[in-house]
């Protein structure tokens, strides 16, 4: 799997958007990038995944760069639940299917 | 709620003692994944099934042992146990293998070894 670099720690105002980097230069063509996030000790909770083009669900974007390695998770109006753990994962293709966890970023939402 | 559900939420059991933690995965899901976290370690990939056979081994222990039922809940067999077994244990499912798939993960179950 291509490993991942994520910032440590980031602190974003509430009501703001949320903007967290990935950087993933070892990318493969066929591998998809994917989001969690783990709130305190829960289990992981998945976001977003794409593979090219810009992706949008209820929770959040998700911004690829055209070369692929890089990506950045849009958390578009911040509250204090996001607060949390966010892991940014490239999937390899068929035949590895486990995600590999880095050590994540920790995104704290101020008041 | 993912619809992953794990039992039991908390144990605590001696050193040297054996334990079973079992995941039921979402209705419809063919793809079982033990993943353990500990404080040092981070989120470790155990094992995947699919379909009730093996597909993928990570760092499991050999004291470790898992299985998928025809019914396709999982159980997580730890024997011998150590102090250094403490950990969250999460069970995640998916719908299918290959890429493209999310997987969704339970709430875990706490061990701790005394």
């Amino acid at each position: 799997d291509a490993k991942t670099t994520q910032p440590p720690s980031m602190d974003c105002a509430e009501g703001r958007a949320a903007n967290l980097p990935c950087n993933h230069s070892t990318i493969s063509g066929n591998e998809y990038v994917y989001w969690y996030r783990q709130i305190h000790s829960q289990g992981p909770q998945y976001i977003i995944h794409g593979l090219k083009n810009n992706e949008t669900n209820e929770m959040a974007s998700l911004i690829i760069t055209e070369d692929r390695k890089s990506s950045t998770l849009i958390l578009p109006h911040a509250t204090l639940r996001d607060t949390a753990v966010y892991y940014c994962i490239v999937r390899a293709n068929f035949g590895n299917e486990k995600l590999t966890f880095g050590t994540g970023t920790r995104l704290t939402i101020i008041p | 709620d993912s619809g992953v559900t794990q039992t039991p939420k908390h144990l605590i059991t001696a050193t040297g003692q054996r334990v079973t933690l079992r995941c039921s995965p979402r209705s419809g899901d063919l793809s079982v994944y033990w993943y353990q976290q500990s404080l040092d370690q981070g989120l470790q990939f155990l094992i995947h099934y699919y379909n009730g056979e093996e597909r993928a081994k990570g760092n499991i222990l050999e004291r470790f042992s898992a299985q998928q039922f025809p019914d396709l809940h999982s159980e997580l067999n730890l024997s011998s146990l150590e102090l250094g077994d403490s950990a969250l244990y999460f069970c995640a499912s998916s719908i299918r293998t290959g890429m493209n798939t999310e997987a969704f993960f339970g709430q875990g179950t706490r061990l701790t070894v005394v």
